[in-house]
């Protein structure tokens, strides 16, 4: 499978804390992606860092790529309780086609 | 909110109705995406979109036949289904480009019965 694997499946937290969600990836790729989904809803696109950038800001979000470990990571820092969420990245395979691979995601949960 | 609508919300079909997801969108995106969920599960790629034409077709049984009747329109017709494609359908639009992230509609939940 070219899916992406997140760790943990699961992670509980206090509101104030910092949330860390890791992805591992087995093919090359031209960008790696996470993106956000709220129970029953659509996924939303939280941010992308291409195969030649190592970190990646965006608010509180912080991503990191390493392209040789193939594997990434999510850092989503002082949490609220409205980042509770299920966290997924994705990866494109290395392939210009469209195809975008999901991992099994990361069920976030930010207690008050 | 998002950008992409889809419609209708939840479906309730039995096994021998046709039915039909539709999807709209209006951010000039040319790449269109059906994705298919199942609970505690990653969306799962099902067709694709360029330009108005099917670029891929993930071995999709032929009881989903899709289609696209312009740039801002993405249909999925549904026909036979049995109940374990009970499921959450995503549609989603892009730019085209390996760098382009997917804008998600909020899906249409459907059951089989």
């Amino acid at each position: 499978s070219q899916q992406g694997e997140e760790d943990p499946q699961a992670l509980s937290i206090q509101e104030g804390e910092n949330a860390t969600m890791n992805c591992s990836y087995k093919t090359s790729i031209n960008n790696l992606q996470w993106y956000r989904q709220n129970s029953g809803r659509g996924l939303v696109h939280l941010i992308l860092i291409r195969s030649n950038e190592r970190e990646k800001h965006s608010g509180r979000l912080r991503v990191t790529l390493d392209t040789s470990k193939k594997s990434s990571s999510l850092l989503i820092t002082a949490s609220r309780a409205a980042d509770t969420a299920s966290y997924f990245c994705a990866t494109d395979g290395g392939s210009t086609l469209g195809r975008l691979y999901f991992g099994r995601g990361t069920q976030l949960t930010v207690w008050p | 909110d998002t950008e992409v609508t889809q419609t209708p919300k939840h479906l309730v079909m039995g096994m021998t109705n046709k039915k039909s997801l539709k999807c709209e969108q209006h951010m000039g995106h040319r790449a269109m995406y059906w994705y298919k969920q199942k609970a505690k599960k990653p969306p799962e790629l099902m067709f694709v979109y360029s330009y108005e034409k099917l670029s891929i077709n993930e071995s999709v049984p032929s009881r989903f036949s899709p289609e696209c009747p312009n740039s801002s329109l993405l249909n999925l017709h549904l026909h036979a289904l049995q109940p374990e494609d009970s499921a959450l359908y995503l549609c989603a639009s892009s730019h085209l480009g390996v760098n382009s992230p997917l804008h998600f509609g909020n899906g249409t939940r459907l059951t089989v019965t």
